[in-house]
């Protein structure tokens, strides 16, 4: 089962910053946090990650709370092509230390002009 | 780099026949996972192979299905006889190690569809 929980959607206007929340309070110490999108049926792309650390790359910025039970995704000017399905996941190790992706249901989000 | 190439991007079977769906994955990634969405559900993980050895093969759904990776470098997945329930998109995913810190990059996936 997915580790995680967020919203199942979010509209944000054309040009606006978009938040996207995600919970993972049963999340272990040294379990990364990953963010992927799903773009019509395209396979999923990978934005960001982290651990502890807030994290920014050319796509997004990762803010992660001090206690690592939640974690915000910030895209921080939307665009029409950034309305997707955004999957917030932990990636799991377990005994085989496969590090494979458990994906939830995710957060659609809807760009608006 | 090239990014992970899946062949075909669609197929149409007839239940009882077999299909093959190969993926390649990025040049120097010796982990390779499968993943299949069906219609409605959630993404779901297959199996993960290490270079050539099976990882992690506890998302295979039945026996129907046969994942290979000779050499370690492409792999293919057979489902042999397909079923209509079998019908989704799978995806196929590589990264350079499993460790937390190695990002999966997924292919556009095979649309498979069995009538």
């Amino acid at each position: 089962d997915a580790k995680t929980t967020q919203p199942p959607s979010m509209d944000c206007a054309e040009g606006r910053a978009a938040n996207l929340p995600c919970n993972h309070s049963t999340i272990s110490g040294n379990e990364y946090v990953y963010w992927y999108r799903q773009i019509h049926s395209q396979g999923p792309q990978y934005i960001i990650h982290g651990l502890k650390n807030n994290e920014t790359n050319e796509m997004a910025s990762l803010i992660i709370t001090e206690d690592r039970k939640s974690s915000t995704l910030i895209l921080p000017h939307a665009t029409l092509r950034d309305t997707a399905v955004y999957y917030c996941i932990v990636r799991v190790f377990g005994s085989s230390n496969t590090g494979k992706l458990i994906f939830g249901q995710g957060t659609t989000l809807q760009v608006k002009p | 780099e090239a990014g992970v190439t899946q062949f075909p991007s669609h197929s149409v079977i007839e239940k009882g026949q077999t299909v093959t769906l190969r993926c390649d994955p990025i040049s120097g990634h010796d982990n390779l996972y499968w993943y299949r969405r069906v219609m409605g559900k959630e993404i779901k993980f297959l199996l993960h192979f290490v270079k050539e050895s099976k990882q992690d093969e506890s998302g295979m759904p039945n026996n129907r299905f046969l994942a290979e990776r000779t050499g370690g470098t492409y792999s293919t997945l057979k489902v042999q006889p397909a079923e209509l329930e079998d019908s989704g998109v799978y995806f196929c995913a590589s990264s350079r190690g499993p460790g937390g810190n190695s990002p999966l990059h997924f292919g556009n996936g095979t649309r498979l569809t069995v009538t």
